[in-house]
């Protein structure tokens, strides 16, 4: 039973870069067929899709965040990660890994970590 | 705004059936029939209750189904239980460019 685990700072200053890595067990990165991803809740709102990435390193990205995302992936250490530059206080939210077989297929998720943004 | 419009809020007593509507275009749920469904308590992370339309994963009681008519998709709770209480979430495939969209999400509430 594959288990995922976000990890991070829990408060991040505006403008600068929010850093989380999900830590997967019970299964590895590396054994191809799923997407790792990123899905996140703004306070007492609803889900964004924020990336994934293969384990190959592609990638796929929110068009309305690519700018300013990067999720990597580290097969080693059975991890992947997620860069979020610029932030302000919008990004303050729950963020989520979370492993997808397919489009929308989002199964199992981690525990989610709230992150604030703030001075 | 979220992409997929889902009603704010529902209610139902228990053993009564609920239905909640997941409305997009033909861009996203019209499109293709990769729309699942997330259950989510509070504090908690959503939980996959239906995936392809109409797919329950192992786990999921029957008392949960999926359908899709046009550009909107439907979740089916049927004898409502207490537990069944909780936000739920539609998501839909939306194209190579966009990809994955969610509903803003629909708060059951059992009398």
């Amino acid at each position: 039973q594959v288990q995922l685990q976000e990890s991070g700072p829990g408060l991040v200053k505006p403008s600068q870069t929010l850093s989380l890595t999900c830590t997967v067990s019970g299964g590895s990165i590396s054994s191809g067929g799923y997407y790792w991803s990123w899905i996140r809740q703004h306070p007492g709102k609803g889900l964004e899709w924020i990336g994934y990435i293969y384990y190959s390193g592609s990638t796929y990205y929110n068009p309305s965040l690519k700018s300013r995302v990067t999720i990597s992936v580290d097969t080693s250490k059975n991890q992947f990660s997620l860069k979020l530059s610029s932030v302000t206080a919008a990004d303050t939210a729950v963020y989520y890994c979370a492993t997808s077989s397919t489009s929308c297929v989002f199964d199992p998720w981690g525990q989610g970590t709230l992150v604030t943004v703030s001075s | 705004q979220s992409a997929l419009t889902q009603p704010r809020s529902v209610s139902g007593s228990p053993g009564q059936s609920v239905t909640i509507s997941c409305t997009g275009t033909s861009s996203d749920v019209g499109g293709y029939n990769y729309v699942s469904w997330y259950q989510q308590h509070p504090g908690k992370a959503p939980k996959l209750m239906i995936y392809d339309v109409s797919k329950r994963p192992s786990g999921v009681p029957d008392r949960f189904s999926g359908s899709k008519s046009g550009n909107t998709a439907s979740l089916t709770i049927s004898g409502l239980q207490a537990e069944d209480e909780a936000d739920y979430y539609c998501c839909s495939y939306a194209g190579s460019y966009t990809l994955e969209v969610f509903g803003g999400g629909t708060k059951l509430t059992v009398l």
